[in-house]
């Protein structure tokens, strides 16, 4: 997974609780990214971050929250979970001038 | 607005025989960046291939090839001989560089089935 972690792997929350999700790099990449990847929608954009400190919204960024205060670390927030948001979130890395991103192995999230 | 559709939601073949995944794209830009990835079983993302938008040449590597037609916005995928180890979710996607991020926009998978 090209150097790239997602902590944890797996959780489930009840509605109303928050949590983080970490995703880790240590390929000194300056894009880090979250996608959501729900049945039959193929990978949405959550979040994205083109250097640290900085973020941007994707496509549906609503319920979430990103902070990317490391290079090396983009964390991804939800401050009170929805079943909705029940789905597998995959962090990616990119780089500047080369288009393909490598993804994390993925965090299965179940909100009850 | 940028749409990577891929029509083709589930396929089953037989071992050893080809088989052809479909991708068509939409973008109103004149660079852009079109991409295969495949997700096994184990549900991991793996990049297979990176097409620019200027440059329409087939490329084939060991037993995938891929087929680019701007003329029909098509960008296809095609496993020759497929194995049981093919199996897997693949996914097309765009990125359109005037974005400046490199982001993707995904198509919603076809599903490959290569039966033993």
């Amino acid at each position: 997974n090209a150097g790239v972690t997602q902590t944890p792997k797996f959780r489930v929350l009840k509605t109303g609780q928050s949590m983080t999700l970490l995703c880790a790099q240590d390929m000194n990449h300056e894009y880090m990214y979250w996608y959501r990847q729900d049945p039959g929608m193929g990978l949405r954009l959550i979040h994205y971050s083109v250097g640290e400190g900085t973020t941007a919204k994707g496509e549906v960024p609503d319920g979430y929250n990103v902070s990317r205060l490391k290079k090396q670390n983009f964390l991804l927030g939800l401050e009170s979970a929805a079943p909705s948001q029940t789905s597998v979130y995959f962090c990616a890395i990119g780089l500047a001038g080369v288009y393909e991103q490598y993804f994390g192995p993925g965090t299965r999230l179940t909100v009850t | 607005a940028q749409k990577v559709t891929q029509a083709q939601t589930e396929i089953s073949v037989v071992e050893k025989e080809d088989v052809t995944l479909d991708c068509v794209y939409e973008t109103r830009d004149t660079t852009y960046y079109l991409f295969w990835y495949k997700q096994p079983p184990s549900g991991e993302l793996v990049f297979l291939i990176r097409r620019n938008s200027f440059d329409e040449q087939n490329e084939i590597s060991g037993r995938y090839s891929w087929n680019f037609q701007k003329s029909t916005s098509s960008f296809n995928f095609t496993i020759t001989a497929s194995q049981v180890v093919d199996s897997a979710v693949y996914f097309c996607a765009l990125s359109e560089v005037r974005t400046g991020a490199n982001n993707l926009f995904f198509g919603t998978g076809t599903r490959l089935t290569v039966i033993p």
